[in-house]
């Protein structure tokens, strides 16, 4: 029964490249949530969606990032026009129900020169 | 917006001593959760707390939830160096699309 699945596990981009970081969840989970967590911080809430919708994306930048969790797929974090500020692991974690634990992928680790 | 504390941000401890870190929210949780991660890896999964003054024991350690349900607390007896890594707290607010709020989570390093 595998985990959460994330990859790349480690990205390096460029000023004004793009980024785009994959997740999927457990088997059976449907709901996702995406966190970025900078160093010696904790985990700093960004978007949760379920298959097709965005619940709630309240902790999502207005400009350049976006997420989707398509109906067949995994779930795209897709951050453009990276800036050095970028730079952070970001993870995904899936649930069976919402308000249930949340398991937690390996991360991916952006690194933004 | 929501915010949640935690105490210490960092606890050195020779092994065989205990550990206890604090959690305090703005406001009042449906839920606290909370999960330990270790150094390089992921966070995982220990426990959710949901009703008032609730206390829940995983062998060496003891988990409670306030009675105002603002507060929670992780105690860890007889550290061993396997106990190693951030933990931290993590609340959800009624209402809030089941949205976690982390706390900055304490590192515990044990000395041998």
């Amino acid at each position: 029964n595998a985990g959460v699945m994330q990859n790349p596990r480690h990205l390096v981009r460029r000023r004004g490249q793009e980024a785009r970081l994959r997740c999927s969840p457990m088997k059976g989970h449907s709901h996702v949530y995406w966190y970025r967590q900078l160093p010696e911080e904790g985990l700093k809430f960004m978007v949760y969606l379920q298959k097709e919708n965005i619940i709630d994306e309240s902790g999502m930048p207005k400009e350049r990032f976006s997420a989707e969790f398509p109906k067949e797929g995994p779930s795209i974090l897709r951050i453009q026009q990276v800036v050095r500020g970028d730079s952070a692991a970001y993870f995904c974690a899936s649930s069976g129900t919402s308000g249930d634990e949340q398991f937690f992928g390996p991360g991916t680790r952006l690194t933004v020169l | 917006g929501q915010q949640v504390m935690q105490i210490p941000q960092y606890q050195h401890v020779q092994e065989g001593e205990d550990f206890t870190t604090y959690c305090n929210s703005s406001t009042t949780l449906s839920n606290i959760q909370w999960y330990k991660q270790r150094p390089g890896g992921h966070p995982v999964f220990l426990i959710q707390l949901v009703k008032s003054g609730e206390v829940k024991k995983q062998k060496r350690l003891t988990f409670q939830f306030g009675e105002a349900k603002k507060n929670s607390s992780l105690h860890i007896t007889a550290t061993q160096t396997t106990d190693v890594g951030t933990y931290f707290c993590a609340g959800e607010v009624a209402g809030s699309n089941y949205k976690l709020t982390f706390g900055k989570g304490t590192l515990l390093t044990v000395n041998p």
